[in-house]
């Protein structure tokens, strides 16, 4: 699996557009790419997976370059609950998810 | 849908002693996890099972851990031993058949260790 490298903290403001970037220069053809978030005292939640391009659900879009080195998380006006940890990760098809240290963001009023 | 059930929540016992935690899955995901999320860290795979069969346990440090996933439903890990550094939140999740077209794996709220 794809080592990912993402920024270790972010600060951002309520109501703001935080963009977070994640480098995979090894991805391999088959993974996937997959963001999830975790709150303190829970267990990680799913985000948003893509291959390439852009996907886009209720939560976030997930942007992807053709050369698929690099992703980038949006979170479109975020909110204090959005205070989280959020994880790159790469899956393939073993279904197997290996976590980094994340990104923390801090969302301030 | 009810979602990866873990106990307990907490548990605190002494170096050396022994400890076991459970975890039930979603019902019909076929694969299930545990990993190991020392404070500050993010979480790391100790055991990757498939039904009841082993996929990954290459990060399992067998000498003292042991997991199980009897008739391919519910699961349980074992320390035996318990070391100091043994201290960790330990968590499981589940997935469901075709999760590569998805990414989406479902944990648990987790077992916080404590060895003393």
């Amino acid at each position: 699996l794809a080592k990912t490298t993402q920024p270790i903290s972010m600060d951002s403001y309520e109501g703001q557009e935080v963009n977070i970037t994640c480098s995979h220069n090894n991805i391999a053809t088959n993974d996937y790419i997959t963001w999830y978030q975790q709150f303190p005292s829970q267990g990680p939640r799913f985000i948003i997976q893509g291959y390439k391009t852009k996907v886009t659900n209720e939560v976030a879009s997930l942007f992807i370059p053709a050369d698929r080195k690099s992703s980038t998380l949006s979170l479109p006006r975020v909110s204090l609950s959005d205070t989280a940890v959020y994880y790159c990760l790469a899956m393939d098809s073993s279904y197997k998810l290996i976590f980094g240290s994340g990104t923390r963001l801090l969302v301030r009023p | 849908e009810a979602g990866v059930a873990q106990s307990p929540r907490y548990k605190i016992i002494e170096k050396r002693q022994s400890v076991a935690f459970w975890c039930n899955p979603i019902s019909g995901h076929a694969t299930l996890y545990w990993y190991q999320q020392i404070l500050g860290q993010g979480p790391k795979l100790l055991i990757q099972f498939q039904n009841n069969g082993v996929v990954d346990d290459s990060q399992l440090p067998k000498d003292r851990f042991s997991a199980e996933r009897l008739k391919g439903v519910d699961s349980t890990l074992k320390i035996q031993p318990a070391k100091l550094e043994d201290s960790a939140v330990y968590l499981c999740a589940s997935s469901a058949p075709g999760t590569v077209d998805t990414g989406e794996l479902f944990f648990g709220e987790g077992s916080r260790l404590t060895v003393l």
